[in-house]
């Protein structure tokens, strides 16, 4: 079964470091979203990827935040210049339609510890 | 504000004990809505769903949900659960059709064998 696919598992880096957290969605999929979530909270929404741009974006994604899909298959997560308070595990999630008709399936996570 | 609340935050049960996990949502429109299963060290997976239609929807590995309008609520249901239904659940929400999922904050559970 195509599964979404995430690398790095884990990540550690300095405050002010830029990171590249990277998501492999499944093939046929068009919609693409990055999720995260911070140790006891709760998973939340940050951004959702279609036709090349960004369709829609959370509070949480602001400025420090970028997404890409440099080719047919990668969908990054940028963040410029990390903060302490961005350490979370981050998903990401593929569907081939809207979220309110289509299923999202989810990667693995990428767990990023900011020091 | 838009809001999926999980009332239980853990939960520990016998093998064979009946589950019910409680989910309530805070949007008077049109809502999908999911749980999600996160087993220790694994991705998030979907474990039913509801779009439309009967109310009652099935799901894998013998989970069930019932969406009851007039209460707002989605509860995920087991009749008797197994060692290896210890995982995490997330009950999750769309609401009038927007692009993304609002999580509740998830209910740990832990069956003892």
């Amino acid at each position: 079964e195509p599964e979404v696919t995430q690398t790095p598992s884990h990540q550690v880096t300095q405050m002010g470091q830029e990171v590249i957290l990277r998501c492999v969605p499944i093939s046929n999929h068009l919609y693409f979203y990055w999720y995260r979530q911070i140790l006891g909270q709760k998973v939340e929404f940050l951004v959702s990827f279609y036709n090349n741009e960004i369709s829609e974006k959370s509070e949480i994604f602001d400025d420090q935040f970028s997404v890409e899909r440099p080719d047919g298959s990668n969908f990054t997560l940028k963040i410029r210049s990390t903060k302490l308070e961005d350490s979370a595990m981050y998903f990401c999630a593929s569907s081939d339609g809207l979220a309110g008709v289509e299923t999202q399936y989810f990667g693995p996570g990428t767990r990023l510890l900011v020091l | 504000a838009q809001s999926v609340s999980q009332h239980n935050h853990h939960v520990i049960l016998s093998e064979a004990a009946s589950l019910e996990l409680g989910c309530n949502y805070s949007y008077g429109g049109t809502v999908n809505l999911f749980w999600y299963v996160q087993y220790p060290g694994q991705h998030l997976q979907l474990l039913l769903k509801y779009f439309s239609g009967d109310p009652l929807v099935k799901g894998i590995k013998g989970f069930e949900a019932e969406f009851i309008k007039s209460k707002f609520s989605f509860n995920l249901r087991k009749p008797s659960v197994q060692w290896s239904d210890t995982a995490e659940y997330f009950c999750a929400v769309i609401m009038n059709r927007d692009d993304k999922i609002i999580f509740g904050k998830g209910t740990r559970l832990h069956i003892l064998p």
